[in-house]
């Protein structure tokens, strides 16, 4: 069984700081995904990564995918009030079926 | 439409009864998902579509649950004899190919 678990689980910080979420799996995923989901709605998509070692960008945050394609962190800049969500990663495990194996979640509140 | 749309926004049940949940996916998308989030955690995948065929359905929990998508494009999640423990987001998701995955707003499904 394909696991990610996600740390931390729970982060609460100020406007201005910045923090890193981690996304670990003992399994290797043809891909991985990040995603951002605030109360009452369903996962936004925010990057996918297919090659280890990539690493993204979308304006203050950050996205790298392990070089074994087995972990990925995304790290925020300045955290924003507008970060607050739940945010989880998701791979992919290749094959017929597609479908995406979501980690645990990282529930991140910025305190203004 | 232009989004994945899910109905009912929310729905209570009595424990034992039958529930039928529906999702309409963006036009086109050949692929589509259901999964069930609990408070906070990440979602739980139980079955993908391709067309109108079940291509994987191993995270269905027991044989009370059951999706269709007869004409490959809306699909219903059925639950037959509710549990209190069934009480959950259901999210469904489609995507025109690969693992990109769009998700609707979910049902919040409430057993009493």
């Amino acid at each position: 069984t394909q696991l990610l678990e996600q740390s931390p689980q729970f982060l609460s910080i100020q406007e201005g700081e910045n923090l890193t979420v981690y996304c670990n799996s003992s399994s290797v995923f043809s891909s991985l995904q990040w995603y951002r989901q605030e109360p009452g709605e369903g996962p936004v998509l925010l990057v996918t990564v297919v090659t280890g070692g990539e690493v993204k960008k979308l304006k203050r945050l950050t996205f790298q995918f392990g070089d074994a394609r087995k972990d990925s962190s995304l790290h925020i800049t300045a955290a924003q009030p507008g970060d607050t969500g739940l945010y989880l990663c998701a791979g992919g495990g290749g094959g017929a079926t597609n479908k995406l194996i979501f980690g645990t979640g990282t529930l991140l509140a910025v305190q203004p | 439409g232009a989004g994945v749309s899910q109905t009912p926004s929310n729905k209570v049940t009595e424990k034992g009864k039958y529930v039928e949940l529906r999702c309409d996916p963006i036009s086109g998308h050949t692929a589509l998902y259901w999964y069930r989030q609990s408070l906070g955690q990440g979602p739980e995948f139980l079955i993908y579509f391709q067309g109108t065929g079940a291509a994987d359905d191993s995270g269905l929990p027991n044989d009370r649950f059951f999706a269709v998508r007869p004409e490959g494009s809306v699909s219903t999640l059925k639950i037959q004899r509710t549990e209190r423990g069934d009480s959950a987001v259901y999210l469904c998701a489609s995507s025109p190919a690969g693992r990109i995955a769009f998700f609707g707003q979910g049902t919040r499904l409430t057993v009493v």
